[in-house]
């Protein structure tokens, strides 16, 4: 298996663009995860999906920041319109039940 | 407010000595602890686990101690390898099975 696939690794964008990250969770997962990593706050849960419906967005930081879920295979999250306080590093994870998460390699957002 | 705590952002250790990376949770229906690594440009990858029912548990050089009285725990690497050079995160999890995280260890085994 490929592991969690993310894309892009690196995105590098302008304030007020639209940016969007994308994952493929491990085939046969149900449950799939979308984290922020900063130096303040560190790995931080952004919103979690069980069989492609979200059941915690809590930590999604405002509305600007949104993600769906179409099916089991792929995810996105999106952030319109991007600000510099967005940069971090966000991962992607996924995990069957009760198991252990595996991440992907994560996309490193950069907003000027 | 954060529920899984670690204090040392970082820890340099000699090759061959032993590493001991700690972690605080302030959340008592917290029963499974999971400490994850994380090279640079990488995920994090699981490394080990425990549960509340036991108090140690052990694979190869890496044991981590669960002390649920004082809502603490930690990882021991013994010997350490320039190779564990890594941030190392402490996580917890209740009924849910959703992980709550740390903010990461940095650890430097210098040769």
């Amino acid at each position: 298996d490929a592991g969690v696939i993310q894309s892009p690794r690196h995105e590098v964008t302008e304030m007020g663009q639209e940016v969007t990250l994308r994952c493929k969770p491990i085939s046969g997962h149900n449950s799939l995860f979308w984290y922020r990593q900063t130096m303040m706050r560190g790995l931080e849960l952004l919103i979690y999906f069980n069989n492609n419906v979200p059941i915690d967005d809590s930590g999604m930081p405002e509305d600007r920041f949104s993600a769906k879920m179409p099916n089991a295979s792929f995810s996105t999250l999106k952030i319109q319109p991007s600000e510099p306080r967005d940069s971090a590093v966000y991962f992607c994870a996924s995990k069957a039940g009760p198991d252990t998460q595996y991440f992907g390699p994560g996309t490193r957002l950069t907003v000027l | 407010d954060q529920q899984v705590k670690q204090n040392s952002p970082s820890l340099s250790v000699q090759e061959g000595r032993i590493s001991i990376l700690n972690c605080d949770y302030t959340n008592s229906m917290f029963d499974y602890f999971l400490w994850y690594k994380k090279y640079p440009a990488e995920g994090p990858t699981f490394l080990i686990s425990i549960s509340s029912i036991k108090d140690k548990n052990e694979d190869g050089r890496f044991t981590v101690f669960l002390n649920k009285s004082a809502k603490h725990l930690s990882l021991h690497i013994v010997p350490s390898q320039p190779g564990d050079s890594a941030v190392y995160f402490c996580a917890a999890t209740g009924g849910s099975y959703i992980p709550t995280f740390g903010r990461g260890t940095s650890l430097i085994v210098h040769p």
